[in-house]
Formats: structure tokens, sequence, C-alpha cells
């Protein structure tokens, strides 16, 4: 079966500047999560989607970050404007099952420097 | 959410065994343990998931003892391409929580 796609692969923007990434997870998975990746760390969890409502946001700066999941399929993650701190590598990922405990299925992330 | 502690780096040859272990000393009544790898510039992929005692799948197997306050971690013969970083996670239904995990390196 197909993975969970993710594009752009790689990004470089300047500060203050906007930008998006798109991910499509695998057909008929119905929880999609967005993580943001700082070199050397753990992935940290920064919105959960259930179908196309918000299960979890509790970690995503709403000041600059929005992200949504129309139709309940795709979802765009977006940053504006951006800052120095934003670079990393943005992963999406997707689970057939809603809870913690079902395996998630991860993208190949979209790498983001700032500069 | 439970706290997992697990060795920053690790460093095996070809053809060996190598044990991973994790120490979640307040783990939930709820939390399973659950690990998952790492490769570079690529997203996680989950390897094994359990509750108590022992599972064992087509990759790896978890070792849990009946106090659950630890964890391992067991690859066997390892190869070139089990260099990644490995997640040691004590989830629930709570989302997941990332510590920076164990680097594995696999030299010839």
């Amino acid at each position: 079966e197909a993975g969970v796609a993710q594009s752009p692969r790689y990004k470089i923007i300047e500060k203050r500047q906007s930008v998006a990434f798109w991910c499509n997870p695998i057909s008929g998975h119905a929880t999609l999560y967005w993580y943001q990746q700082i070199l050397g760390q753990g992935p940290k969890l920064l919105i959960q989607f259930q179908n196309n409502g918000v299960v979890d946001d509790s970690q995503l700066p709403k000041d600059r970050f929005s992200a949504e999941r129309l139709k309940g399929v795709d979802s765009t993650l977006k940053i504006q404007p951006a800052k120095l701190e934003d670079s990393a590598v943005y992963l999406c990922a997707s689970s057939f099952e809603a809870g913690a405990l079902g395996e998630q299925y991860f993208g190949p992330g979209t790498r983001l420097t700032v500069t | 959410l439970a706290k997992t502690t697990q060795p920053i780096s690790m460093d095996s040859y070809e053809g060996q065994e190598v044990n991973i272990t994790c120490s979640h000393n307040n783990i939930a009544t709820n939390d399973y343990i659950t690990w998952y790898q790492q490769f570079p510039s690529q997203g996680p992929r989950f390897i094994i998931q359990g509750y108590k005692t022992k599972v064992t799948n087509e990759v790896a197997s978890l070792f849990i003892p009946a106090d659950r306050k630890s964890s391992t971690l067991s690859l066997p013969r390892v190869s070139l391409s089990d260099t990644a970083v490995y997640y040691c996670l004590a989830i629930g239904f709570q989302k997941l929580v990332f510590g920076t995990g164990t680097r594995l390196l696999v030299s010839p």
C-alpha cells in the first residue's frame, strides 16, 4: 500500500516569510498527526486530527502555526511568519486507530530551513 | 505521561545481538511499551509493542519483567542497515511523547 506522502521535501525561506506543507495520509486512516523534529531531538506532536476535527493542538504555537484537514483526508500545515527556531523537519503521520496505541505511519518529512 | 530513560548511544558489530534497555519507573497501569526506529532522513517506524512478559515479531523481541519498570528491546544478529535511532515510549491513550532515543551504530 502507498505510504504517507509529504511535499515539499525541502524548503528554504527567510524569517518572517510564510510556508505551507502538504500531507496525504494512507487511505482509510482517520487520524492524522503533524510533528516537529528539531535536529538531535525526538519528534514533538504539534496537532492531531480525527477525520477533520482537531483532537489535540496543545503544543501548536497558534500565533504563527495553523493546520487544517478539509474533507478528512489531506492536510496542510502553515507557518506565518516563520522564525529561525522553526528550522526543523516537519513530519506527518497517520493511523487507522484513534488512540496513541495504534501504529502510526510516518511520511518522509519536510526539512525546513529558515535563514 | 510516563517518562522513559534509555542510553544515548550504543555501538555493535554485524551479526551480534543488541539489547537496548529502557527504564520507565512511573509507568501507568494502562501504558504499553512501544518502540519506534528512525533512519536518517526518514520518519520513525513502528517496531514492536508489548504490555508484559515477552513479545516477538519478525524484527525484534521485547522483554518486559513483571514489575514493568523497565524493558529490553532485543535485535538479533544486527546488520549495517540496523544503524538508526531507537525510541522507547510508554503510552496509554495519550499522545506519543518521544525522548531523544538511543543511537545505535553497527560497524562491519
